[in-house]
């Protein structure tokens, strides 16, 4: 079967620190990975996507990581800050096929 | 900047009774999809839709769910006769013609079934 899963459901952050969130993916037709981020009662929205060609994507203050040989993904935020409060769901696609296949979500909250 | 919008962001219906969520997609995207969420469950994927046709369908997209596209810029999903299980939020996504583009998602109808 095919599955993308969390490792921790919820992560607390001290703010300006960096968070780490990991995902396991089990699928290894699975070449392309999305992280996206869920606010409450809102969508879930575009943070980054990496391709499996890659191990490495950096963007905005995010990083995506990507481990085919141990199926791991991880999105790093750094200098966290209290607007990155959402749920974070990891994400995989095959490129054959349409759909999102999304994980269960890590809530990450932020400390003052 | 062009974002996917949803009508209602909330209907509350009898069970039984038909209801239909609208969303108008992003103008120059080409694949349309439809997601539920259950409430503290994660997303799930219902249809995916392209040039005028259910391209897949999951195992929840049963005959009681139908989805159009009316016209050039609405995307609809009819449940026909709606069961308490349905009570989620439903989410509309769109993406551009290329498969290495990202989907986009709208904020949302939440529904709940009485």
């Amino acid at each position: 079967g095919e599955s993308v899963g969390l490792h921790l459901p919820t992560l607390s952050v001290q703010e300006g620190d960096n968070s780490i969130i990991n995902c396991a993916y089990s699928n290894s037709a699975s070449d392309y990975f999305i992280w996206y981020k869920q606010e409450s009662g809102k969508g879930p929205q575009f943070i980054i996507d990496i391709r499996s060609n890659m191990d490495k994507r950096q963007g905005q203050r995010v990083t995506v990581l990507l481990n085919k040989t141990v199926k791991h993904l991880s999105l790093q935020i750094a200098a966290t800050q209290p607007g990155d409060s959402a749920v974070y769901f990891c994400a995989e696609r095959r490129s054959s096929a349409s759909k999102i296949i999304f994980g269960s979500g890590t809530r990450l909250s932020i400390r003052p | 900047e062009p974002e996917v919008t949803q009508t209602p962001s909330h209907q509350v219906t009898q069970m039984g009774q038909e209801v239909i969520l609208r969303c108008v997609p992003i103008s120059n995207h080409l694949y349309f999809y439809w997601y539920r969420q259950i409430l503290g469950q994660k997303v799930e994927f219902l249809v995916s839709f392209y040039n005028n046709e259910i391209s897949e369908k999951s195992e929840i997209f049963d005959d009681q769910f139908s989805v159009e596209r009316p016209d050039g810029s609405n995307f609809t999903l009819k449940i026909r006769s709606t069961k308490l299980e349905d009570s989620a939020m439903y989410f509309c996504a769109s993406r551009t013609g290329a498969l290495t583009d990202t989907q986009y998602f709208g904020p949302g109808t939440r529904l709940t079934v009485l």
